[in-house]
């Protein structure tokens, strides 16, 4: 099956750094990316939407200057946590779309960066 | 706005039990329902899905049928095995390509 690489799995990094992120599709090229953030025992909240070659789709309350999103393939996108503080830190997981059998999207996994801000 | 609830874990069931992790949704127009499964260390993969009421979706032994009425989407196994013990998210999409997913349920199945 379709397989989604996410490195690095788990960064620690001291407050005022940043941080990038990378999500690839490995063997397949993806329409669309997502990037999400899990806290503890909470949900995946989607933060952003991007497509290549074209700027990111933010949801409400993401800043977007915090949390800078580059699509630069069908097979790469990257989050760059800037300036990173404390809260911060959480589980951020990708996720690469692409068109399954019968015209239906299925969105694919990465396994998840821990990100923990000193 | 779009939500889904599933309940909470963990989930504690000794192999061969029989499984259910309830789900319920709020959404608006006709969501497309989803369960996907994270295995230690991996990331999530589609376990199962159903398009449209009634529709009952399965894969490996895991079912849920789109119950509209109740506007539920409830996992359930017959026999469940250790290699299941992993975490289990409910979600739902609502047309084009975003997924809202509840808080996940840790299921632990011990031999």
């Amino acid at each position: 099956g379709a397989v989604v690489s996410q490195h690095p799995s788990r960064v620690i990094c001291k407050s005022g750094t940043s941080v990038k992120i990378e999500c690839r599709s490995l063997d397949f090229q993806a329409t669309t990316m997502f990037w999400y953030r899990q806290f503890p025992k909470q949900s995946l909240m989607l933060m952003a939407t991007s497509n290549e070659g074209s700027k990111a789709t933010y949801e409400q309350g993401v800043e977007k200057d915090k949390f800078l999103i580059n699509h630069a393939s069908l097979t790469l996108s990257t989050l760059t946590v800037t300036s990173a503080h404390p809260e911060d830190s959480s589980f951020y997981i990708c996720s690469a779309d692409t068109l399954a059998g019968a015209g239906e999207n299925i969105q694919y996994f990465g396994a998840g960066t821990r990100l923990s801000v000193l | 706005g779009n939500s889904v609830t599933q309940m909470e874990g963990p989930v504690t069931l000794s192999e061969e039990a029989f499984l259910t992790i309830n789900c319920t949704y709020t959404a608006t127009g006709y969501p497309s329902l989803f369960w996907y499964v994270q295995y230690p260390g991996e990331g999530l993969q589609l376990l199962l899905k159903a398009t449209k009421a009634d529709d009952k979706g399965s894969n490996k032994g895991f079912e849920a049928t789109y119950r509209k009425e109740t506007t539920s989407f409830h996992l359930e196994k017959g026999s469940v095995q250790v290699s299941d013990s992993a975490v289990y998210f409910c979600a739902l999409s609502t047309g084009g390509n975003k997924l809202v997913f509840g808080a996940g349920t840790i299921l632990r199945v011990k031999s």
